[in-house]
């Protein structure tokens, strides 16, 4: 099956310094990938959609200076956490859509996440 | 706007008793709905679709629009189906990201 890593799998930061974090789909391209955030015992928020070659798209909310997406391959879209803070603190799952023609169409395959604690 | 509900936070039943994650829904167009399962201490992975109309693990959903609900649904529980249960829904056009609902914890008691 299509599997996605995430990299770091956790991370603890200082105020103000920035947290890149990184979503890569192992055995499948991946035109489009997503960012969400969870919080505790909450649900999967989407931050931001994520194309292949093009800028990404941020939910209303989501400030697109503070969270840079970037998505340089097929394979591969990070996640820029900017001067962070403590409210920043949360769990950042991406995901990776399989691109149109390939396998079961419009398929949403998860990371295991990363953990954000911004002291 | 699109919207996902699920009732319950916490559904508790006993092994081998039927069960029914409640999912209701609100959108426009021509939704694509879907559950995801998070088992404890793993990713969010896909159970089921409503287009692929399959039996994963024993658990069936049927999409139904006049109640604009897509209930989770499997006739006896057993201990390993204890996880987070997640319903969501992608729009038919456009970035087709999904919305999620708040999540359902079924705990299956022996």
């Amino acid at each position: 099956g299509a599997v996605v890593s995430q990299h770091p799998s956790w991370v603890i930061c200082k105020s103000g310094t920035s947290v890149k974090i990184e979503c890569r789909s192992l055995d499948f391209q991946a035109t489009t990938m997503f960012w969400y955030r969870q919080f505790p015992k909450q649900s999967l928020m989407l931050m931001a959609t994520s194309n292949e070659g093009s800028k990404a798209t941020y939910e209303q909310g989501v400030e697109k200076d503070k969270f840079l997406i970037n998505h340089a391959s097929l394979t591969l879209s990070t996640l820029t956490v900017t001067s962070a803070h403590p409210e920043d603190s949360s769990f950042y799952i991406c995901s990776a859509r399989t691109s149109p023609g390939t396998g079961a169409r419009n398929t949403q395959y998860f990371g295991p996440g990363t953990r954000l604690t911004v002291l | 706007a699109q919207r996902v509900t699920q009732p319950e936070k916490l559904l508790s039943v006993f092994k081998g008793a039927p069960v029914e994650l409640k999912c209701n829904y609100s959108y426009s167009g021509s939704p694509e709905l879907f559950w995801y399962v998070q088992y404890s201490r793993q990713r969010l992975q896909l159970l089921l679709r409503h287009i692929s109309r399959e039996s994963i693990k024993g658990f069936t959903a049927d999409l139904n629009k006049g109640e604009t609900s897509f209930h989770l649904k499997k006739p006896f529980a057993q201990e390993e189906d204890s996880a987070m249960y997640y319903c969501a829904l992608s729009s038919d056009t456009g970035r087709r990201a999904l919305t999620f609902g708040s999540g359902t914890r079924l705990q299956v008691q022996p």
